[in-house]
Formats: C-alpha cells, structure tokens, sequence
C-alpha cells in the first residue's frame, strides 16, 4: 500500500524560531498533498492543499504567510512554521492522494494516505 | 452549523457488546463518505467507506442515508483493540472542495474487560 512519511516525528523549539516538517510519499508520485493541524481533543482541521509546481491553497483562516509550503517535487512537500509561539503546538498530519489505478499521474479523487504526523511544542 | 458532526462521547462498552455511532453532515452535495479509526497520538486510519447500499466488513458496518444526510458505523463482538476515536469522513463535491476530507469531531470508544 501507499506510504507517506513525515519527519521530524516530533519537535520542541524555543518561541521565535522557524520548523520546518517535511512530508514524503515513499512509493508514489503525488501532484497532490495536504497538511492538517491536530488540537488536543479535537479533530484534524484541514490548513492547506499543497500542489506540486504551484501555490499552496489555504483554507480561510490559516495564515500563509505564516505556514509556508512548498510542493518543489512529486514526492516532497514541506511545512515551515515561521516564527513559531506556543499557541502553535499542535499535531500536524499530512497526507497524499496516490494515482488512480492505470492512472499515473492523476490523484485517486477521494483516497488519501497519511503520514504519522509531526507532534511540535513550542516553549 | 459543523459540516459533519459526530456524538463525541465517550463510549465505555464491555468485551462484546454491540455498538453504534452516528454521524450527519450538512452539505446535500458531498460525494464520498468514510470512517476513519484514530489510535491515540497517531494518525488517522481508513477503516471503511459508506456506501448507499450499505456495506460490511467483519464486524463492522456501515450505512448511508443520503436523504437524511446521516451516516452510521456498528460494531459488534466488541474487542479491546477497537478502542480508539472514530472519526467520520465526508468529501467536497468540487472546485475548491474537490478531494477534501472533512472530518467530524470524532467520537471516542472504549472497550473494557
């Protein structure tokens, strides 16, 4: 099955600085990821859909300039949390539409893999 | 209004019992709908699509009623190893929400000795 991994697993970092989370589909090629946040006791909020060669769409709400994405290959998107405070902490996931079956290249429409997330606290 | 709203529980159920969640969702249009198993500081799992007709896996089921916007899971012969938030999944119908998962709030299951 499609495999999508996330590093780090988990980060703490002083208030201030910038993290960057990376997000990678191991056996497969996605035009298409998108990143979550993850509050205690609340469910995934989806924060941006990531597409490869373009801009990030954010969803309302969710600061781009901020929570800034880049989809630079197939297989590679990365999250970098700018100037990162403590209200940020949270669980981000993300996860990958994989192709269509005999369809390479063209993202299952409703299918999605996620990684295991990426736990930051931020001090 | 949440677009998909969910019982968020919890549920304490003994080894073996039946059980059920719900799950409505506001808008008439959404094409896809699933159920989602999360573990505790993990991601969240596909456990199954929903379909009109119903459909089973094992021990679990799941219905659609697209005229009442209401989606339900059963799970039967409850095991220890089901305890977990289950999260029901709805997707966009098309332009911007083509693709998107939305999630309930989950609702959380415990299953005790």
């Amino acid at each position: 099955g499609a495999v999508v991994s996330q590093h780090p697993s988990w980060v703490i970092c002083k208030s201030g600085t910038s993290v960057k989370i990376e997000c990678r589909s191991l056996d497969f090629q996605a035009t298409t990821m998108f990143w979550y946040r993850q509050f205690p006791k609340q469910s995934l909020m989806l924060m941006a859909t990531s597409n490869e060669g373009s801009k990030a769409t954010y969803e309302q709400g969710v600061e781009k300039d901020k929570f800034l994405i880049n989809h630079a290959s197939l297989t590679l998107s990365t999250l970098t949390v700018t100037s990162a405070h403590p209200e940020d902490s949270s669980f981000y996931i993300c996860s990958a539409r994989p192709p269509r079956p005999g369809l390479a290249g063209v993202p299952s429409y409703n299918e999605q893999f996620f990684g295991p997330g990426t736990r930051l606290t931020v001090l | 209004r949440k677009e998909v709203e969910q019982d968020p529980g919890p549920f304490n159920v003994p080894e073996g019992a039946t059980v059920a969640f719900n799950c409505t969702y506001s808008n008439s249009a959404s094409q896809s709908f699933f159920w989602y198993r999360q573990d505790c500081r993990k991601e969240p799992k596909l456990l199954m699509s929903v379909y009109s007709s119903g459909n089973e896996d094992g021990r679990f089921t799941a219905q659609l009623n697209r005229a009442s916007q209401y989606i339900s899971l059963l799970i039967r012969d409850s095991k220890l190893s089901d305890s977990a938030t289950y999260l029901c999944v709805v997707t966009g119908t098309g332009g911007t929400s083509y693709g998107k998962l939305t999630f309930g709030q989950g609702t959380i299951l415990t299953v005790h000795p």
